[in-house]
């Protein structure tokens, strides 16, 4: 199968600081990427659908000024929590469609962030 | 509107038990359906999904799951349960085969005894 990365796997910061977490499609191109979030024992939830080239699409409820999401070009979408708060702490996962190659998505190994 | 409700948040066997993990959808289109694992602080790796072609799906891993349209149902079941089947699983539906914009139940984590 299409294997996705995230980068940085696991970031602490300090309350008020801006964190970038990148998801790459390594060996397929990808049109459309898709970033979510988990809390500890619950289930995924779609924040927001990043398409190349377009502005993202975000889920109801999610701040698209506190969470930037850039998808520059076909095999990186990038997402910043920008002046990041203890309650921004969370499992952050991203997939990625191969919809050319295999019709359906793939996920990267997640992103854990927690701000103090 | 779509949703996915998981019986059982946690659900205990012995190994070589059988593993039966419960699911059920609501959809107002004809829906298509999957089960992802999920291991300890790592994404999600799709297990199988239903895409109208057949109504007994295999997984990889041993796992298969049954699709029953009047019981609204997609149980995900495997005859004999390893240590190495310890994770959370999920069930989600889309309104497409791709899985886009994927709706997800609350997980059912899956611990297995020796």
């Amino acid at each position: 199968g299409a294997v996705v990365s995230q980068h940085p796997s696991r970031v602490i910061c300090k309350s008020g600081t801006s964190v970038k977490i990148e998801c790459r499609s390594l060996d397929f191109q990808a049109t459309t990427m898709f970033w979510y979030r988990q809390f500890p024992k619950q289930s995924l939830m779609l924040m927001a659908t990043s398409n190349e080239g377009s502005k993202a699409t975000y889920e109801q409820g999610v701040e698209k000024d506190k969470f930037l999401i850039n998808h520059a070009s076909l095999t990186l979408s990038t997402l910043t929590v920008t002046s990041a708060h203890p309650e921004d702490s969370s499992f952050y996962i991203c997939s990625a469609l191969a919809g050319a190659l295999y019709n359906e998505q793939f996920f990267g190994p997640g992103t854990r962030l927690t701000v103090l | 509107a779509q949703s996915v409700t998981q019986l059982g948040s946690h659900v205990s066997v012995s190994e070589g038990a059988l593993v039966l993990l419960r699911c059920n959808y609501s959809s107002s289109v004809p829906p298509y359906l999957f089960w992802y694992v999920q291991y300890p602080n790592q994404g999600l790796q799709l297990l199988l999904k239903y895409t109208s072609a057949a109504t007994l799906v295999k997984g990889i891993n041993g796992f298969e799951a049954e699709f029953k349209k009047s019981e609204t149902s997609f149980h995900l079941t495997k005859p004999s349960a390893h240590m190495s089947d310890a994770a959370e699983y999920f069930c989600a539906v889309s309104e497409n085969q791709a899985g886009t914009a994927l709706i997800f139940g609350k997980g059912t984590t899956l611990s297995v005894s020796s």
